[in-house]
C-alpha cells in the first residue's frame, strides 16, 4: 500500500531564510502528488500538484516542490519565507487509477522574525 | 461564494451520545470525503461517496456512519461505538470520482470534543 512520509515534524527558520520540508513515498509505480497547506484552525489548501510533465512544479505563495522518481521524492521548497508562511504543510500521494489521497503526518513550519 | 461549509465549528459532547457533523458544499462536486485529524497523524479518511446514494468505506470507519441523499451533503455521525472520538473534523469535496488528480477542496473543519 501506498505510504507517504514526512520525517521533520517541526522546522523551525528564521525570516527571509530559505526553506526545505522533505517528503518520500513509498511507491514507484505511477502517481500523483500534491502539497497542501493548513493555517490554525482551518482546514486545508492546495499548494501545489505535480500529475505528469516537468519535475519542477511552481505553487501559490511562491512555492515550488521538484519530484523526483529514482529517489521517490517530492520535497517543497521557498527562496525566502515570510512570518505569514507559519502553518502544518502536509504532503500527499494517490496512485493513478485511485481514487484516494494518503496523507502524511506533517510538517510544522514556524517562521521567526 | 462558492465553498464548503461545516457547523459547527466547535461542538461538545458527553460521552455515550451521537452527535452529527455537517458538511455542505455549493460546488456542484459529485465526490465528497471525510477525514479525521489528529495531532502528530495527519489525515486519515473515514469515509467518502463518490456519487449520490452510495458511499464507501475509508481506513477507520469503525464507529462512524454517513449519509448522501442530495449531492450538496454529506453529514457524518459519530457515534457512541466510536472510542477516541474527540479529534478535528474535515470535510471535503472534489469535481468527480475516479479520478485521483483533482484537487480536493476542504471545509474549515469541526472540532469536536467528548467529556
Amino acid at each position: 500500500a501506498q505510504s507517504v512520509t514526512q520525517l521533520d515534524s517541526q522546522v523551525p527558520v528564521f525570516e527571509e531564510a530559505p526553506v526545505e520540508l522533505r517528503c518520500n513515498y513509498s511507491s514507484s509505480v505511477s502517481v500523483y502528488l500534491f502539497w497542501y497547506v493548513q493555517y490554525p484552525n482551518q482546514g486545508l489548501q492546495l499548494l501545489l500538484k505535480y500529475l505528469s510533465g516537468s519535475t519542477l512544479v511552481k505553487g501559490i505563495n511562491g512555492f515550488e516542490a521538484e519530484f523526483n522518481k529514482s529517489q521517490t521524492s517530492f520535497h517543497l521548497r521557498k527562496p525566502s519565507v515570510h512570518i505569514s508562511d507559519t502553518a502544518e504543510y502536509f504532503c500527499a500521494v494517490s496512485d493513478r487509477g485511485t481514487d484516494k489521497l494518503i496523507f502524511g503526518t506533517g510538517t510544522r513550519l514556524q517562521v521567526f522574525p | 461564494d462558492g465553498g464548503i461549509t461545516q457547523s459547527p465549528k466547535y461542538l461538545f459532547r458527553k460521552e455515550g451520545q451521537n452527535v452529527t457533523l455537517s458538511c455542505e458544499q455549493n460546488l456542484n462536486h459529485d465526490a465528497m470525503y471525510w477525514y479525521r485529524q489528529d495531532p502528530g497523524q495527519g489525515l486519515r479518511l473515514i469515509y467518502y461517496s463518490q456519487i449520490v446514494n452510495d458511499f464507501q468505506k475509508g481506513d477507520i470507519a469503525e464507529g462512524y456512519s454517513v449519509s448522501r441523499e442530495k449531492k450538496e451533503s454529506f453529514p457524518l455521525t459519530v457515534t457512541s461505538a466510536q472510542k477516541n472520538p474527540t479529534a478535528f473534523y474535515l470535510c471535503a469535496s472534489s469535481i468527480d470520482s475516479g479520478h485521483s488528480y483533482n484537487e480536493q477542496f476542504f471545509g474549515p473543519g469541526t472540532r469536536l470534543t467528548v467529556l
